[in-house]
């Protein structure tokens, strides 16, 4: 039973361009986690989404960010336009039902330059 | 305000040796989980331990357990026979309830150990 996989790994856009950001969550599991860790900084909650709902994302940008999952396929954490302060490392996790524990993926490390 | 407080930005320990990471959490919610998980170099975030607020007993895993004093508010962490492995970063998380998502997890920010021969 392989892990939540995350892709890419690492990300390196221009200011301004669109990054997309992939996450399978475990077989199994249908709910799935978005958190941004900046720098020497801990986990913060971004979203929370079951298979084509968003239940929870009260941690998102306004702005700019957006999150899906659909029925088929990967979670996608999409940022527009991104700007040197959504640098940063960005995890998702993923867990069978709401109160189960959530298993983390590897990240995928956003650098904008 | 902050709910999860980690006060010790850095530690060191010696191998073989015991060390704790504290840990302190603020929450009105009688029904919480208290979670640890260790970030290496690497960057994964890997689950050592959890603690459920109802549970009679600290929770242990290996080489992990919790000390947890629910009037005081307090979570730690404490590591028995230390490894250069163990060498990370360690984050306190908690997650309410009643908060509407579950699993919404609240993050300290976080130790890092190093371990010294």
């Amino acid at each position: 039973n392989a892990g939540v996989m995350q892709n890419p790994r690492h990300l390196v856009r221009r200011r301004g361009q669109e990054a997309r950001l992939r996450c399978s969550p475990m077989k199994g599991h249908s709910h799935v986690y978005w958190y941004r860790q900046l720098p020497e900084e801990g986990l913060k909650f971004m979203v929370y989404l079951q298979k084509e709902n968003i239940i929870d994302e009260s941690g998102m940008p306004k702005e700019r960010f957006s999150a899906e999952f659909p029925k088929e396929g990967p979670s996608i954490l999409r940022i527009q336009q991104v700007v040197r302060g959504d640098s940063a490392a960005y995890f998702c996790a993923s867990s069978p039902g709401q109160t189960n524990e959530a298993f983390f993926g590897q990240g995928t490390r956003l650098t904008v330059v | 305000a902050q709910k999860i407080t980690q006060t010790q930005p850095g530690m060191f320990v010696q191998e073989k040796e015991a060390v704790t990471l504290d840990c302190t959490y603020d929450t009105s919610d009688p029904s919480y989980g208290l979670f640890w998980y260790k970030q290496p170099s690497s960057g994964e975030m890997i689950f050592l331990i959890y603690q459920g607020s109802y549970d009679q007993q600290n929770a242990t895993e290996g080489r992990y357990s919790l000390n947890f004093q629910k009037a005081r508010k307090s979570a730690n962490l404490v590591i028995s026979a230390s490894q250069l492995g163990d060498s990370a970063m360690y984050f306190c998380a908690m997650r309410e309830v009643n908060t509407g998502t579950a699993s919404k997890l609240t993050f300290g920010t976080g130790t890092r150990l190093q371990v010294t021969l």
